[in-house]
Order: C-alpha cells, then sequence, then structure tokens
C-alpha cells in the first residue's frame, strides 16, 4: 500500500514555541488533510488542501501542499496547552481512500 | 444528536469470541469506513462501504467481516478474535470518497 512519512513521530515543547511537522510520500496525492486526535476521541479535520503550492492557515494553524504533490507541512504558532494530541497527515490519490501517516504526537509544556 | 457514534467505547474478550462493534451515523452519508489505529501505524483501513449493501476491503481487511444493509448502521464483526486484534477502531464516514471524513469516538479492543 502507499505510505506516508510522517515526523516526527513525537515532540515535547514549551509554550508559546513554533511546531513543525512534515509529510512525505514516494506517491503523487490529490489532496492532503490534516487532523488532530484528542486523548480519547477521534480524528478531527484542521485543514484541507487541494492544489499544489497552495497555503491555507486556521487561526495558528498553517499548512502547505508541497509544489512536488508528494509533501506537505503543518505549523502551529505560539503554542498552547491545548495544542496537545496526535497530529496525523492524509491524503487522497486518485481511485484510492485515504492513507494516514502514522501520527507526531505533540507534548506542551506550561 | 445528530453525528457518528460508536459501541461499545471499551471491550474486552478472549482469544476466538466473535465480537461485533457497532458504528451509527446520523447524517446520511452514503460513505462509511473502518479503521484500527495502532502505535506506530497510525490509521489503516479494514473496510469501507460505499452505499447499502456494497462493501470493500481496505487494507487490512484479515480477520473481519463487515455489513451494511441501511444507510445509517455499518458494523464490524471479528468472527474469531486474536491477540493481533487488539487495537482501537474507529468508524468514519463522508458524502463521498474523497469528501471529509468524520470520526467516531472510537471503540478500545483488548483481545486476552
Amino acid at each position: 500500500g502507499q505510505q506516508l512519512n510522517q515526523s516526527p513521530q513525537s515532540m515535547f515543547i514549551q509554550e508559546g514555541e513554533d511546531v513543525s511537522m512534515n509529510c512525505t510520500s514516494s506517491s503523487i496525492f490529490n489532496t492532503w488533510l490534516w487532523y488532530k486526535q484528542d486523548p480519547g476521541e477521534g480524528p478531527v479535520l484542521l485543514i484541507a488542501l487541494y492544489k499544489a503550492g497552495e497555503l491555507t492557515s486556521n487561526g495558528r494553524l498553517t499548512a502547505q501542499f508541497g509544489i512536488t504533490r508528494k509533501d506537505s507541512f503543518l505549523n502551529i504558532s505560539a503554542s498552547i496547552p491545548s495544542d496537545v494530541g496526535i497530529y496525523f497527515c492524509a491524503g487522497h490519490n486518485a481511485g484510492n481512500m485515504l492513507t494516514f501517516g502514522g501520527g507526531t504526537r505533540l507534548m506542551v509544556k506550561p | 444528536d445528530a453525528g457518528i457514534t460508536q459501541s461499545p467505547r471499551y471491550k474486552i474478550t478472549e482469544t476466538g469470541r466473535q465480537v461485533t462493534l457497532m458504528c451509527h451515523q446520523t447524517w446520511s452519508h452514503s460513505y462509511m469506513f473502518w479503521y484500527r489505529q495502532d502505535l506506530g501505524h497510525g490509521l489503516r483501513l479494514i473496510y469501507y462501504s460505499a452505499a447499502a449493501d456494497i462493501t470493500d476491503k481496505g487494507e487490512v481487511p484479515d480477520g473481519y467481516v463487515v455489513s451494511r444493509s441501511k444507510t445509517e448502521n455499518f458494523p464490524l464483526t471479528l468472527e474469531s478474535a486474536t491477540r493481533s486484534q487488539t487495537s482501537v477502531y474507529f468508524c468514519a464516514s463522508s458524502w463521498g470518497p474523497t469528501d471529509t471524513q468524520y470520526f467516531g469516538p472510537g471503540t478500545r479492543l483488548t483481545v486476552l
């Protein structure tokens, strides 16, 4: 199956710091999605990207669809304790179901 | 309440037993999905359904059975549970195959 390599696997940061995580693939994707999973809950969509080069923001979150269509990144600015959780990238290839990365576990120290 | 629900939220069973996990959505979404979440693997698709009475295999279907007699329900059955099926199971639904998927709260299954 298709692989999405997400890094880093985990991050432990100080409140107020900026965060960056990324996702890469050997295959081209038509859409890139970023989800957040709070403890004990299902993933919730944060940002959806539909065009190569697209840069989209949602509050303190910014995500970009890579020009090659094989990567995407997510930035979180000025982290706060409620940013804690697991962040997943996911992508759609034409005709395929959604493929998820392995997740980045974010921990924020107040 | 509208949304997607899963039951039970927690289940402990023994090897060899049959277990059914339930998923119910109130949006009339056409597509429904079952994923399992394991450390280091993210979410992996087990089965999906495009409509009532239409189901198809995902990435890791072995050992699982699904049915979809009604649009709103998509139960997942482990016919003979194994320890390797210990996992957190998520159901999701969407209008189309590439539309936003909305996830349920998950079922944590432990097979002893």
